[in-house]
């Protein structure tokens, strides 16, 4: 069964570092999102991509974020300079079409901040 | 704005006993409705949805939910739980007009055996 998969699973970095959490989708779908987790909280929605352009974001989503689909099949999220605020999970989903509201999601990324 | 709320942070149930997970939605109009599940290590899957019509809904390994309008529930319920149903769960919400789900907060199932 096809699946998203995330890498890394972990990682650390100091306060003030770029990250890039990687993401490969399904291969059919179209639609791509971001969603982060900090511990002991909701999901929360970051960001929604297609046709190679965001299509819809957060509050949360500020200039420190971009997210970008630099070939045909992964799908990044940069976080230019990190904060301590910025540790959380970081889920990457992908759908087939936008009214199909059925998203898989990958098993996340735990990104921490020191 | 829509909102969900999932009043159990914790649930604890022996092994073959049933289980109901509650889910309150705030939204004016008909909601989409949507039970997530995280295993450990996993990303998040959907167990079941609700657009419109039947108001009991049927979903993966032996879960259903039901739309109730009167009490703005979609409470989840299984009839016998499973140890391997041990996860946290996600209620979430969506409207017509975006197709971004707002999740609550999540509910921990701990199955003793």
């Amino acid at each position: 069964e096809p699946e998203v998969t995330q890498t890394p699973s972990h990682q650390v970095t100091q306060m003030g570092q770029e990250v890039i959490l990687r993401c490969v989708p399904i291969s059919n779908h179209l639609y791509f999102y971001w969603y982060r987790q900090i511990l002991g909280q909701k999901v929360e929605f970051l960001v929604s991509f297609y046709n190679n352009e965001i299509s819809e974001k957060s509050e949360i989503f500020d200039d420190q974020f971009s997210v970008e689909r630099p070939d045909g099949s992964n799908f990044t999220l940069k976080i230019r300079s990190t904060k301590l605020e910025d540790s959380a999970m970081y889920f990457c989903a992908s759908s087939s079409g936008s009214l199909s509201y059925e998203q898989y999601f990958g098993p996340g990324t735990r990104l921490t901040v020191t | 704005a829509q909102s969900v709320t999932q009043p159990d942070i914790h649930i604890t149930v022996s092994e073959g006993a049933s289980l109901e997970l509650r889910c309150n939605y705030s939204y004016g109009a008909t909601p989409y409705l949507f039970w997530y599940v995280q295993s450990p290590g996993q990303g998040l899957q959907l167990l079941l949805k609700y657009f419109s019509g039947d108001t009991l809904v049927q979903g993966i390994k032996g879960f259903e939910a039901e739309f109730k309008r009167s009490q703005s529930s979609f409470n989840l319920r299984k009839p016998s739980v499973h140890w391997s149903d041990a996860a946290e769960y996600f209620c979430a919400v969506g409207s017509g007009g975006s197709y971004i789900p707002t999740f609550g907060r999540g509910t921990s199932l701990i199955v003793h055996p």
